[in-house]
This record gives structure tokens, C-alpha cells and sequence, in this order.
């Protein structure tokens, strides 16, 4: 079945800095990846839509110039998180798939910004 | 409105209840449906897809109704290991649009 990869698991950053989290689809090719943001207790919240080879599509009330998305290739996307801040801490998790098959998720990225 | 809407919960069942969830959806263009299961700090995973027939995985059964815009996951004599939250998700692939539910916690108690 399709095997997604997200890099890194966790990560620890100072408030001001950026963070690059990868997703990577490593037995298929990927045009479209998703990227979603889960608080504790709370749901997942689609953040974007990654399209290979053009502009992420953001939903509403997410900051595209904050969150980067960079979709170079079918097999990876990155999203960046410029100038975090604390309440940018959260579970940052993407998917990928073939659609018909249903799609996987990433193991998520934890993300904690002190 | 949400774009798909789930039953807010929390369920609280004793082993070996018979729990039901629905989930309903407001693009009618939407073409594929699936459940998926997320247990505490981790990933979503793929439960089952959902198709218009309905299927049926063990414990566990699935069916969509199109005409009313919903789909429901039945689960059959609940076990301590069924405890998690379930999200309905739905896909519309006319613009790779891909929309959970808030999802749904469940809690199968002895």
C-alpha cells in the first residue's frame, strides 16, 4: 500500500525561527498533497492543499507567506513554518494518495515553539 | 454549514455494545468516502472505504446513502481496543478536495 513519510517526529524550536517539515510519498508519485494542523483535543484542520509543479492552495484563514509550501516534486512536498511562534505549537500532519485507495497520513510532526 | 459533519460525541459504551456513527456532507460532486480511526497523538489511519453497496470488514460496517448525503460505520460488539476517535472523510476529485469530519470519540468501557 502507499507508505508516506514525514520528517522530522518532533522538533523543538526558539520562537522567531522557521521550521521545514517534509512529507514524502515514497512507493508513488504524489500531484496532491494535504497538509493539516491538529491541536490537542481537537480535530484535524486542513491548512492546504500541495499541488506538484504550482501554488499550494490555502484555506481560509491560513497564513500562506507563514506557512511555506514548496511541492517540487511527485514525491515530496515541504511545509515551512516562517517566524514561529508558540502558538504555532501543534501536530502538523500530511497525506498523500491514490485517491481511489483512500489516502495516508504522514506519522505527523510535533512541533513545539518555545 | 460544515462541509462534512459528524455526531460530536463523546460515545461511552460498555464492551460488547453495538456503537453507530454518521457522518453527513454537503457536496453532492463528492466520489469517494472513507472512515478512518486516530487514537491519541497519532496519525489518522485508514478504518475502511464506503461504498454506495455498503461493505462490511468483521465488526465493522460501512454504508453511504447519496441520496441523503450521509455515510454511517456501524461497529458490532465493542471491544476495549475500538477506543479512539473516528473521522469520516470524503473526497471530490473534480478538485482534489479532501474534507474530514471533526471526528467522533469513542470510548468502549468494561
Amino acid at each position: 500500500g502507499a507508505v508516506v513519510s514525514q520528517h522530522p517526529s518532533w522538533v523543538i524550536c526558539k520562537s522567531g525561527t522557521s521550521v521545514k517539515i517534509e512529507c514524502r510519498s515514497l512507493d508513488f508519485q504524489a500531484t496532491t498533497m494535504f497538509w493539516y494542523r491538529q491541536f490537542p483535543k481537537q480535530s484535524l484542520m486542513l491548512m492546504a492543499t500541495s499541488n506538484e509543479g504550482s501554488k499550494a492552495t490555502y484555506e481560509q484563514g491560513v497564513e500562506k507567506d507563514k506557512f511555506l509550501i514548496n511541492h517540487a516534486s511527485l514525491t515530496l512536498s515541504t511545509l515551512t513554518v516562517t517566524s514561529a511562534h508558540p502558538e504555532d505549537s501543534s501536530f502538523y500532519i500530511c497525506s498523500a494518495g491514490q485517491g481511489y485507495d483512500g489516502y495516508t497520513f504522514g506519522s505527523g510532526t510535533r512541533l513545539t515553539v518555545v | 454549514r460544515k462541509e462534512v459533519e459528524q455526531d460530536p460525541g463523546p460515545f461511552n459504551v460498555p464492551e460488547g455494545a453495538t456503537v453507530a456513527f454518521n457522518c453527513t456532507y454537503s457536496n453532492s460532486a463528492s466520489q469517494s468516502f472513507f472512515w478512518y480511526r486516530q487514537d491519541c497523538r497519532k496519525e489518522p489511519k485508514l478504518l475502511m472505504s464506503v461504498y454506495s453497496s455498503g461493505n462490511e470488514d468483521g465488526r465493522f460496517t460501512a454504508q453511504l446513502n447519496r441520496a441523503s448525503q450521509y455515510i454511517s460505520l456501524l461497529i458490532r460488539d465493542s471491544k476495549l481496543s475500538d477506543s479512539a476517535t473516528y473521522l469520516c472523510v470524503v473526497i471530490s476529485y473534480n478538485n482534489n478536495d479532501m474534507r474530514f469530519g471533526a471526528g467522533t470519540r469513542l470510548t468502549v468501557k468494561p
